[in-house]
């Protein structure tokens, strides 16, 4: 069975430098989430889209934006790149709203990424 | 706000059972769930249990939900050198959006 798909799996980046990570929800999932998982640490909401619109938003950086295009992927745009970036960023999809209706929420493999 | 606790470490012998348990503070939360985390690796739903459930059984895993303390737990049955992992406990209000994650369990397992 289809997976979520994020791009790429690992990347390197200089401080203030900018990455762009990409995730591929399940076919027919409309919804999709982002994670940030530091080293030792519990994966930490950052934002969500339902049906192409922003529809939560957590701990995300203002130097961080996202969206979701009419596709269902969405990309995850990180400027102005901080060491404390350093991360495992977790893309998950679901149809609809997980948890309304005990829907789950499907996990990418993660994309890690290293700021020196 | 939202608080999802854990305790951070759990050792087990190879064929007992472990129990990891699991605090949340928010009492709209309508599903919880446990993740496993093997190192390197992505999240992998585990299991998840209603709020109206008191208990969920899938094979070796068993789920206990205490609403009234707000404390769920996993028991893993003939814990196998296979289950050793981090293991995440999450909650999602009645309109889920997105999952508060307790600090995670690192359970190792002892031949």
């Amino acid at each position: 069975a289809a997976g979520v798909i994020q791009s790429p799996r690992h990347l390197i980046k200089e401080k203030r430098e900018t990455a762009t990570l990409k995730c591929y929800p399940i076919p027919r999932h409309d919804t999709v989430y982002w994670y940030q998982q530091g080293p030792g640490q519990d994966p930490q909401f950052l934002i969500s889209f339902y049906e192409k619109m922003q529809s939560d938003k957590g701990s995300i950086p203002d130097r961080f934006s996202a969206q979701q295009f009419s596709d269902y992927h969405s990309e995850l745009n990180m400027s102005s790149l901080e060491l404390g970036d350093s991360a495992l960023y977790f893309c998950a999809s679901s149809v609809g709203l997980a948890g309304g209706t005990g829907t789950e929420q499907f996990f990418g493999p993660g994309t890690r990424l290293t700021v020196l | 706000g939202e608080d999802v606790e854990q305790s951070l470490f759990l050792s087990v012998r190879e064929g007992d059972s472990s129990v990891i348990n699991c605090t949340y503070t928010d009492s709209s939360s309508t599903y919880l769930y446990w993740y496993k985390q093997e190192p390197g690796a992505g999240l992998q739903l585990l299991t998840y249990i209603f709020s109206n459930m008191d208990m969920k059984q899938d094979q070796r895993l068993t789920v206990l939900l205490n609403k009234k303390d707000k404390h769920l737990s996993l028991r893993i049955a003939d814990t196998q050198t296979g289950d050793s992992a981090i293991y995440f406990c999450a909650e999602t209000g009645n309109y889920g959006q997105n999952f508060v994650f307790g600090p995670g369990t690192r359970l190792s397992v002892l031949p």
